[in-house]
């Protein structure tokens, strides 16, 4: 299996501009996860979907964030407008099932700046 | 809500020595607890969990221990190598809510640094 597939794997853009991330989980796995990484607040849990379905949004920073999942093999990110405090690696992981004890499989990250 | 706390932040070794890093967790139901190494630039990548049903797990040089009464798990890692040189996260999850959505809740990272 190729993996978790996340693109773009860098992207530079202006504040103000429209960003998104897309991701392609690993075929046969339910559960889809998107976390953010910064130095200052480590790994962060954005969103969860379950079939599709998001679960829990909780982590979603603010209505300028949004997440899609049309269908169980493709999800978006999209920040906008995007802003300089929003440059972080964002991270698609994802697991087969939901319950515990399943492990998560990150993707490469999609490394953002936004300047 | 759930916690989990990882120490050190950062670590310094020489080749050949152990190295230890300690997580605690403050859910009393979690009961899956893996570890990720991340290397400069990649993505975290489990290297080896253990489940509350167990009390340590060993891979090669790698090992985890699990204390659930005092409730922190640890990753021990003997005859380091300058490749071992990453930031190891810890992590833990419950079953509080079974068939249901269990968040996956990571330490702050530690910052392993191999020296040959």
């Amino acid at each position: 299996d190729a993996g978790v597939i996340q693109s773009p794997r860098h992207e530079v853009t202006e504040m103000g501009q429209e960003v998104t991330l897309r991701c392609k989980p690993i075929s046969g796995h339910n559960s889809l996860f998107w976390y953010r990484q910064t130095m200052m607040r480590g790994l962060e849990l954005l969103i969860y979907f379950n079939n599709n379905v998001p679960i829990d949004d909780s982590g979603m920073p603010e209505d300028r964030f949004s997440a899609k999942m049309p269908n169980a093999s493709f999800s978006t990110l999209k920040i906008q407008p995007s802003e300089p405090r929003d440059s972080a690696v964002y991270f698609c992981a994802s697991s087969p099932l939901g319950g515990s004890g399943n492990t998560i499989y990150f993707g490469e990250g999609s490394w953002l700046t936004v300047v | 809500g759930e916690n989990v706390e990882q120490h050190p932040s950062t670590l310094s070794v020489q080749e050949g020595d152990s190295a230890v890093i300690k997580c605690t967790y403050s859910d009393s139901a979690s009961n899956y607890f893996p570890w990720y190494k991340q290397e400069l630039g990649k993505r975290p990548q489990l290297i080896i969990d253990i489940r509350s049903n167990v009390g340590e797990k060993k891979d090669q040089r790698i090992a985890v221990t699990l204390n659930k009464t005092a409730k922190h798990f640890s990753l021990h890692i003997t005859e380091t190598q300058p490749e071992d040189s990453a930031v190891y996260f810890c992590a833990a999850r419950s079953d509080r809510f079974a068939g249901g959505y269990n968040k996956l809740i990571f330490g702050a990272g530690t910052r392993l640094a191999v020296h040959p």
